[in-house]
């Protein structure tokens, strides 16, 4: 399964709305779809699984949402912490990343 | 409180070999699958493989299998990812990641825990 996210890039201005693309060439199973973010020098941080799931600690601005081949983050009002860069990652019988999506300040 | 804590960075040549530690902290380390991603300088993450303990067995990313080797001893809780035959483009952040979850099989789920992650630098 190829990940294909979309935009490349994001610029957004603190306090708008984020809408981030995952695309998978195949359906993904069970919905076993994670969100990930990652800051420059960090480990990459756990924010969503199984599509639409919330990780622990992470604030509700943040959700998932899709099934089959479609999938989406959404940072419902950004804030300055949140600009990173976010990937999504199928798992199950073995694990593929997007290419990673940008959110940069405008 | 999960934690994973991995080897310092390297340095090898070309043609050579490295192996990274990964030493977990709390929770259980057998049942849970460990994984290893790397991620080149200003790239993405990419999958090598990874290992559940407590069967022992590995999958690899198509990619790297024949190169790569991920094993793990439950007495030191530690798991381990060589590479071998590094070239330049090996020349990475390698990240090993503990699964958030565990259904007792061998499937993989996302990765709540993560190290800090070990530089490996191929160079001639």
């Amino acid at each position: 399964i190829v990940l294909t996210q979309s935009p490349g890039t994001l610029s957004l201005s603190p306090g708008e709305r984020a809408t981030l693309s995952c695309r998978a060439s195949q359906s993904v199973d069970r919905n076993f779809l994670a969100w990930y973010q990652q800051k420059p020098g960090r480990a990459p941080r756990l924010l969503i699984y199984a599509t639409f799931k919330r990780a622990i600690d992470i604030p509700d601005r943040f959700s998932g949402s899709g099934s089959g081949t479609d999938f989406t983050l959404t940072i419902s009002r950004l804030e300055p912490e949140d600009f990173a860069v976010y990937y999504c990652q199928r798992y199950g019988s073995s694990l593929t990343f997007g290419g990673g999506t940008k959110v940069e300040i405008k | 409180q999960v934690q994973l804590v991995q080897s310092g960075a390297e340095v090898k040549k070309p043609g050579s070999s490295v192996k990274v530690s990964c030493k977990t902290s709390g929770g259980t380390f057998s049942s849970h699958a460990i994984n290893w991603v790397r991620q080149a300088p200003g790239q993405g993450l990419e999958w090598l493989g990874g290992i559940v303990p407590l069967f022992g067995t590995t999958k690899y990313a198509l990619k790297f299998q024949g190169r790569v080797t991920i094993s793990a001893d439950e007495s030191a809780s530690t798991a381990y990812m060589e590479l071998t035959s590094l070239t330049s483009d090996d020349t990475a952040v390698y990240y090993c990641a503990r699964d958030r979850y565990s259904d007792s099989s061998d499937n993989y789920f996302e990765s709540q825990y993560w190290g800090q992650g070990t530089l490996v630098t191929v160079s001639s």
